[in-house]
């Protein structure tokens, strides 16, 4: 099956720095999506991004679909920030078999 | 964006025992899905829950296990049957609105078993 790797799987930041986290699949996907899952465990939905580049105040996230990859950028990091990002999509062709990657766990220091 | 809300928040259950899980997600909402997450991991799909017919499960889950129902479009349950230890998870509710599968996830059910 599709595999989707995220890295880095840990970060440490201080806040104010900036970061970005990338996501690779395997295969073609659809319907690729950002997700923070705070210390709480809330998953809360960042971006749904199939392709192309979309912003949110501090986060931005750019997908190339020919190329596999979605990136994540995070500007001047917070405390809030903390917890850990996921990217998901459905395999082309798979119907709706959401695949979500391992990961990135990150934490920002005061 | 959609709202999803699930109940129990947590539980915690003796092995063997069974526990229902109950999901109920706002109109726009077309598709439900069920997901565990085990301590540390990531999401695993288990199941897409079909209104008014059998869950679609996914390789690794069965129906006698995780029995689900979706009796109409806004709510669905997941049962966890003869609970082990090895259950102890937090399971997700999250519902895919329009044609695309955008997802939006509830709180989620922090399970732990004994």
């Amino acid at each position: 099956g599709i595999q989707v790797e995220q890295s880095p799987p840990d970060l440490i930041l201080q806040e104010g720095a900036n970061s970005t986290l990338r996501c690779n699949f395997s295969d073609s996907v659809n319907n690729l999506q950002w997700f923070h899952q705070n210390p709480w465990g809330q998953l809360i939905n960042l971006f749904y991004i199939p392709s192309g580049t979309k912003q949110n105040g501090r986060l931005s996230a750019t997908t190339v679909a020919t190329e596999r990859y979605s990136l994540l950028y995070i500007s001047s990091s917070q405390t809030t920030d903390s917890g850990v990002y996921f990217c998901a999509g459905d395999p082309s062709g798979g119907g709706f078999k959401t695949i979500f990657g391992a990961g990135t766990r990150l934490f920002v220091k005061a | 964006s959609a709202v999803i809300s699930q109940k129990p928040s947590r539980d915690i259950c003796q092995r063997g025992t069974s526990l229902t899980i109950q999901c109920q997600v706002d109109s726009q909402v077309t598709m439900m899905f069920w997901y565990r997450q085990q301590p540390g991991q990531s999401l695993t799909l288990i199941a897409t829950a079909n209104q008014g017919s059998e869950a679609t499960y996914e390789s690794g889950f069965v129906i006698d296990k995780f029995p689900i129902s979706r009796p109409n479009l806004t709510f669905s349950t997941l049962t966890v049957s003869n609970m082990s230890p090895e259950d102890s998870s937090i399971y997700l509710c999250s519902g895919g609105v329009g044609g695309l599968n955008e997802q939006f996830f509830g709180p989620g059910t922090r399970l732990t078993v004994l």
